[in-house]
């Protein structure tokens, strides 16, 4: 079944670490998103991708970095500089490009807590 | 730029009795609408979409959505809830600028009392 892939489900870090979080899609879709959701306060997006080896910064994006060098995988690093990184992370993806109208796909999350 | 309003943040019903949850958005152009399910610790599930071919959408599990455009409202019904659709529903508006760009509703908690 084609889907998007997040892992791990539950992240430990102690603070001053940086830390990657994985996320892989199989819907050959062209774009894909990170978002950060926090009680009470939706999703806000970090960093987006249209296409391969490009991305653009999201709202949040202080203390946060991504890569895209393949069509299917968008790993984002959340760095030390991010102050209070413990959150509920979520990565999605849409055909993009052209489509209009395409809606977004969810992974299952990655809750990262830092101590 | 688009915003979503969802006007509830909490909303709590009887298992069997009808479910109502309010969405209004702002849009400079004609929007794509969708309404999106998530159970705790999980990700964000797809229950419909409007894209302009119909006002009254049909979603999985029994929902349903009607987008009136004077209203400019996209309200998610379902006519008897049942204890499984206890979670979070966001409402969520695409604007098209070369990119689909996707503005979220701070969300509306959905209980169901046996």
């Amino acid at each position: 079944d084609g889907g998007i892939t997040q892992s791990p489900k539950y992240l430990f870090r102690k603070e001053g670490q940086n830390v990657t979080l994985s996320c892989e899609q199989n819907l050959n879709h062209d774009a894909m998103y990170w978002y950060r959701q926090d009680p009470g306060q939706g999703l806000r997006l970090i960093y987006y991708s249209q296409i391969v080896n490009d991305f653009q910064k999201g709202d949040i994006a202080e203390g946060y970095s991504v890569s895209r060098e393949k069509k299917e995988s968008f790993p984002l690093t959340v760095t030390s500089a991010q102050k209070n990184p413990t959150a509920f992370y979520l990565c999605a993806s849409s055909s993009g490009g052209s489509s209009y109208n395409s809606p977004l796909h969810f992974g299952n999350g990655t809750r990262l807590t830092v101590t | 730029a688009q915003s979503v309003t969802q006007l509830d943040s909490h909303v709590s019903v009887s298992e069997g009795t009808p479910v109502l949850l309010r969405c209004n958005y702002s849009s400079s152009y004609s929007p794509s609408l969708f309404w999106y399910v998530q159970h705790p610790n999980k990700g964000l599930q797809l229950l419909l979409k409007y894209t302009s071919a119909a006002t009254l959408v049909k979603g999985i599990n029994g929902f349903e959505a009607e987008f009136k455009k004077s209203e400019t409202s996209f309200h998610l019904t379902k006519p008897s809830a049942h204890m499984s659709d206890a979670a979070e529903y966001f409402c969520v508006v695409s604007e098209w600028d070369n990119f689909n760009k996707f503005y979220f509703g701070s969300g509306t908690k959905l209980n169901v009392k046996p």
